[in-house]
Parts: structure tokens; C-alpha cells; sequence
């Protein structure tokens, strides 16, 4: 199985930063990483797809890059709407896998 | 609008079964994997398997092989999850989860339905 590790699990930051969360892969996922969102209570939506592509509707201030088994998403600049957990998921090869997800709390 | 809709919350006795079921509207049912991902209490999320709608072929994880059993009836564009000889640690919500697509493998996991919390205790 491909592991998957984020970093941190936690993060404390402020409206306006730029915040960026790390996934880190134990084999090779090519680009088929991708980066959830989940709020509180409610199941996760997906923000970008294949390493850098932003889903339909999702702000511009997400983005995504990395190859290989290094990949990040970035908040430009981080909205009060944006405080939640952050998961990434390798699709490349079953059983599918997520990272263990990043907290990011209000400062 | 695309959208999947989950069965309502379950609760059940160790040792027992529970089928969840996930209605698809919206789109071509048999164009998109229907996945199964679950999340225990304050955890994370764990990836129990897939279907493929338009084949019934089937992916699980290891860790439910014998466990679990995902099906399809195309009819009316369900699909359907049964865990068995359930325990106290399966109490999580139990999501669907629409992607890829058969033919952009590429895609994530767009359409998520609202989940089904699922409770095991005597």
C-alpha cells in the first residue's frame, strides 16, 4: 500500500496568510494526488485534482503542485471560510489511500 | 445536479450486517467509479472500495476483503455497501463518493453523498 504523509497535522495561521501543507508519498503516485476539504460534520470536497488542477468552483486562491512523491497546496491567501482539515489522496494505485489529514485553526 | 443520496443512520449489534445504500442522479451512473470511504469519530478517512458501475466489478481494501460486499443495480442507479460481523471500532460515518471517471482516471473524488452513520454497540 502507498503510504501517506502530511505535514504538519496541525497549523495555526491568520486571515490574509499564505499557508502551504505538505504531502509526502511512499512510492511514486505520478499525478494522481489530490487535495479534499472537510468542515466540521460534513463530508469533504474535492479542491484540486491530478496534482495541480483546481475543481470547478474552487477559489483561485488554492493551488497545487509537486511530483513524484512530493506534493503541496497552497492558500494564497487564507479566508475565514478556508479553517478546516485539509486530506490528500493518491488515486494511482488501489487500495486508494489518504493522507492523515492537516488541521489549520484560526490564530 | 449531480448529487448522491445516502440511506439513513443505522444502528446495529456486534456480529451483525448493515447495507447502506447511495442513490445516483444527474449524470450516467456507469461512466463514474462509486467509492466507499468511512470516518470513525474525530479520525480520518479510510477507503473501504470501489465498484465499477457498468462492469459490477469490484476493488476492496485488504483490511475488509471477506468483510465487506459492494453492489449496483443500474436499474435505479444505486449502489450499495453491506459490512458484516460488524464491531464496536466500525462505528464511523460511512460516505459514497462519485470518481473517477472511466475514462479521465485522473479525476478525484467530486461528488460526495452527506454520509450514513453507521453505530455499533450491545
Amino acid at each position: 500500500d502507498i503510504q501517506m504523509t502530511q505535514s504538519p497535522s496541525s497549523l495555526s495561521a491568520s486571515v490574509g496568510d499564505r499557508v502551504t501543507i505538505t504531502c509526502r508519498t511512499s512510492q511514486t503516485t505520478s499525478n494522481y494526488l489530490n487535495w479534499y476539504q472537510q468542515k466540521p460534520g460534513k463530508a469533504p470536497t474535492l479542491l484540486i485534482y491530478a496534482t495541480s488542477s483546481l475543481h470547478s468552483g474552487v477559489p483561485s486562491r488554492f493551488s497545487g503542485s509537486g511530483s513524484g512523491t512530493d506534493f503541496t497546496l497552497t492558500i494564497s491567501s487564507l479566508q475565514p471560510e478556508d479553517f478546516a482539515t485539509y486530506y490528500c489522496q493518491q488515486t494511482y494505485t488501489t487500495p486508494i489511500t489518504f493522507g492523515q489529514g492537516t488541521r489549520l485553526e484560526i490564530k | 445536479q449531480v448529487q448522491l443520496v445516502q440511506s439513513g443512520a443505522e444502528v446495529k449489534k456486534p456480529g451483525a450486517s448493515v447495507k447502506v445504500s447511495c442513490k445516483a442522479s444527474g449524470y450516467t451512473f456507469t461512466d463514474w467509479y462509486i467509492n466507499w470511504v468511512r470516518q470513525a469519530p474525530g479520525q480520518g478517512l479510510e477507503w473501504l472500495g470501489r465498484i465499477t458501475p457498468n462492469s459490477g466489478r469490484t476493488d476492496y481494501a485488504q483490511k475488509f476483503q471477506g468483510r465487506v460486499t459492494m453492489t449496483r443495480d443500474t436499474s435505479v442507479t444505486t449502489a450499495y455497501m453491506e459490512l458484516r460481523s460488524l464491531r464496536s471500532d466500525d462505528t464511523a460515518v460511512y460516505y459514497c463518493a462519485r470518481g473517477p471517471s472511466t475514462i479521465r482516471l485522473w479525476d478525484g473524488m467530486d461528488v460526495w453523498g452527506p454520509g450514513t452513520t453507521v453505530t455499533v454497540s450491545s
